[in-house]
């Protein structure tokens, strides 16, 4: 079945330094990948996201960056803050001729170092 | 985007008895999940709640044990029945497809204890 795989499961790094979580997917109908920041003790928050037509998205200090023929795709953050600290999820799905719905990767817990 | 609240927030249960989880969205919404995220864990598909027709459930989860309605555009609720410990999670539910985009918001969760 549709899987997707995320890395790494743990991150470490020194404020100021960068980020970057790659995710692969299985499926390649797939067309749509978000990305989700959780804090602890709340919801998924929805930060960024690309669809397949796009090469790379850029939103102040994250980006995300997507390679169709490899079926994978990348977060990257920038010049990390302390609340950068968090769990990160990649998802892909296939809207709208498919399903609206997620399949999640299993999720990165970064840890920006003041 | 929506805002979306859950009731209740957190609950502990005993084992054999049900809860039923309240998702409430502050604007009409086509598309609704539930979504059980175990401790430490993703996230994963329970079932996708759209009004007017009954949810459809993935594998592994069927409707006995995750009974949902969706009475109308801006509210759902999953019921969690005969409880055991493995069903100790936190249970999210999310809205989609608002103004036609493939974006998912989530609500805060419910996070379940079973003892």
């Amino acid at each position: 079945g549709e899987n997707v795989e995320q890395h790494p499961s743990t991150l470490s790094v020194q404020e100021g330094d960068s980020a970057v979580i790659k995710c692969t997917y299985s499926d390649s109908a797939s067309n749509y990948f978000p990305w989700y920041k959780q804090e602890l003790g709340k919801g998924p928050q929805l930060i960024i996201d690309i669809r397949s037509n796009v090469g790379e998205k850029k939103d102040q200090r994250i980006a995300v960056t997507l390679n169709k023929t490899a079926k994978h795709f990348s977060l990257h953050i920038t010049e990390t803050q302390p609340e950068d600290s968090a769990v990160y999820f990649c998802a892909a799905s296939n809207p709208p001729s498919g399903t609206y719905k997620y399949i999640f990767g299993t999720g990165t817990r970064l840890k920006v170092l003041a | 985007s929506a805002v979306i609240s859950q009731k209740p927030s957190r609950d502990i249960c005993q084992r054999g008895t049900s809860l039923t989880i309240q998702c409430q969205v502050d604007s009409q919404v086509t598309m609704m999940f539930w979504y059980r995220q175990q401790p430490g864990q993703s996230l994963t598909l329970i079932a996708t709640a759209n009004q007017g027709s009954e949810a459809t459930y993935e594998s592994g989860f069927v409707i006995d044990k995750f009974p949902i309605s969706r009475p109308n555009l801006t509210f759902s609720t999953l019921t969690v029945s005969n409880m055991s410990p493995e069903d100790s999670s936190i249970y999210l539910c999310s809205v989609g497809d608002l103004a036609g985009s493939y974006e998912q918001y989530f609500g805060p969760g419910t996070r379940l204890t079973v003892t």
